[in-house]
């Protein structure tokens, strides 16, 4: 079955610090992966989305980067964090072959800006 | 903003009445999904209605699709107080023609069911 790793669960770090979030998916290939934030347990908003090593889409102008070294590993990068940063993140991966294949999320990461 | 837009933001219910959450969206859809959140965890998919589909059923789930209005409906029946979670809508849009699942999500609705 597929599992999907994320961590840390939560982070608290200090403005203008670096950020480095893992992602890893197990048991598929070639998944898409996606990154979302959500504010306040509210909605949420699409960062990134890559379809193949290498190919990173980007849906919003930010502070943030992502990259996928692997197959099956998602990195979500700050050089210098923002008070505006502090948010929920999630991972999450879906079958790259359908519209209709759902989104499997991990457990997120609750990261604190200080 | 938000693509779906579900209604009431917060639900407060007994347990074993019925829940009912709704959702609208602004453009033409693929297929329109539902998921839960537990409080600080990730979301949990429950079911996915494709855009040619006007009701499909999961345990004690129904959700309804009307294209027309826009517009999409979660029931659950019997609640029980393990139900008590956020839900939400997210839509994957016909525009942009690429092969993922492209998720937009609404705000949410909090609902709580009372023992």
């Amino acid at each position: 079955s597929q599992t999907i790793h994320q961590w840390p669960a939560t982070l608290v770090q200090p403005v203008g610090s670096p950020l480095s979030l893992e992602c890893t998916v197990e048991g598929t290939s070639n998944p898409n992966l996606y990154w979302y934030r959500q504010a306040a347990g509210r909605g949420l908003q699409l960062l990134f989305y890559s379809v193949g090593i290498g190919q990173i889409s980007s849906e919003v102008p930010q502070n943030l980067s992502a990259s996928r070294p692997q197959d099956r590993q998602f990195i979500l990068s700050s050089k210098k964090l923002l008070l505006s940063d502090s948010g929920f993140y999630l991972c999450a991966w879906s079958s790259g072959s359908s519209y209709n294949s759902p989104l499997h999320f991990g457990n997120g990461t609750r990261l604190t800006v200080t | 903003s938000q693509q779906g837009e579900e209604d009431p933001q917060a639900l407060s219910i007994q347990e074993g009445e019925n829940a009912t959450m709704n959702c609208s969206y602004k453009t033409s859809i693929n297929n329109l999904q539902w998921y839960r959140q537990n409080s600080g965890r990730g979301l949990v998919h429950l079911i996915l209605i494709r855009s040619n589909e006007r009701e499909k059923h999961s345990g004690r789930l129904r959700v309804t699709l009307d294209t027309s209005k826009k517009s999409s409906s979660l029931l659950i029946t019997a609640s029980r107080a393990a139900d008590t979670a956020s839900y939400f809508c997210a839509t994957t849009s016909l525009r942009g023609g690429t092969s993922y699942g492209k998720l937009t999500f609404g705000q949410g609705t909090i609902l709580t069911v009372h023992p």
